[in-house]
C-alpha cells in the first residue's frame, strides 16, 4: 500500500528565512505527487504537482518542490517566507494514469512563522 | 467559476444518530471524492465516484457509511449510526476526470457527542 511520511510535525521559521518541508513516500512506481496547503477554516489548496518530466516543479505563492526518485522524496521549498504562509502543509500521492486515483496524504506539517 | 460546495458547514449530533452531508462539485467535473480528516491528521479517502459509478470504496466503513451520486452530479454521504470516532471534517473534492487536479470544498465539521 502506498504511504506518505512527513517527518516534521511542527516547523518554526523566521519571517524572511528560507523554508524546506520534507516528504517521503512509499509506492511501487513513481506516483503523482502533490503539495497542498490548508489555512485555518479554509479548504485545501493545491500548491504544486508533479506528474512527470522536469523534477523541479514551480507552484503558486513562490513555492517549488523537487522530486528525487533515488530518495523517494518530494520536498517543498520557499526562499523567503511571509507571515501569511503560516498554515498546515500536506504532501500527497496518487496512482498515476487515472482509475482509482484518490489521494493518500501525509499527516501534515504545521508551519509557524516568527516575526 | 464556482468551487465545490458543501453543506452543512457544521453539524453536532449525538452518538447513534444519523447524519447526511451534501456536495455539489464544480460544473462538468465527472469525478467526485469524499475524504475524512480527523483532527491532527491528513485527509483519508472514503470513496471515489466517476459519474454515478463507484471507482473505489475500499476505505469506506460500509457497516455505517454510505454514499451515492445518483445523477452523476451532486453527492450525499451518510453515517448511520454515528460513533464518537466519526468526529472529523468531511471533505468533498472533484476533478474533471480521473488523473487530473482535485479541487476541494470547504468541508463539513462533524462533532459526535
Amino acid at each position: 500500500a502506498q504511504s506518505v511520511t512527513q517527518p516534521d510535525i511542527h516547523i518554526t521559521v523566521s519571517e524572511g528565512a528560507s523554508l524546506e518541508l520534507r516528504c517521503n513516500y512509499s509506492y511501487g512506481a513513481t506516483p503523482y505527487l502533490f503539495w497542498y496547503v490548508q489555512s485555518p477554516g479554509q479548504g485545501l489548496q493545491l500548491l504544486l504537482k508533479y506528474f512527470s518530466g522536469d523534477t523541479l516543479v514551480q507552484g503558486i505563492k513562490g513555492f517549488e518542490a523537487e522530486f528525487k526518485r533515488s530518495q523517494s522524496s518530494f520536498n517543498l521549498r520557499k526562499p523567503s517566507v511571509h507571515w501569511s504562509d503560516a498554515a498546515e502543509y500536506f504532501c500527497a500521492v496518487a496512482k498515476p494514469g487515472g482509475g482509482a486515483d484518490g489521494l493518500t496524504f501525509g499527516k501534515g506539517t504545521h508551519l509557524i512563522i516568527q516575526p | 467559476e464556482a468551487g465545490v460546495a458543501q453543506s452543512p458547514r457544521y453539524k453536532i449530533i449525538e452518538k447513534r444518530q444519523s447524519v447526511a452531508f451534501w456536495c455539489n462539485p464544480i460544473s462538468g467535473h465527472a469525478t467526485l471524492y469524499w475524504y475524512q480528516q480527523i483532527l491532527g491528521q491528513g485527509p483519508k479517502l472514503l470513496i471515489q465516484f466517476q459519474n454515478n459509478g463507484v471507482v473505489d470504496d475500499s476505505q469506506l466503513p460500509k457497516d455505517r457509511f454510505s454514499a451515492e451520486r445518483l445523477k452523476g452530479v451532486d453527492s450525499t454521504l451518510k453515517i448511520q449510526p454515528a460513533k464518537l470516532e466519526d468526529s472529523a471534517v468531511y471533505l468533498c473534492a472533484s476533478s474533471q476526470t480521473q488523473g487530473t487536479e482535485q479541487y476541494f470544498g470547504p468541508g463539513t465539521r462533524l462533532t459526535v457527542t
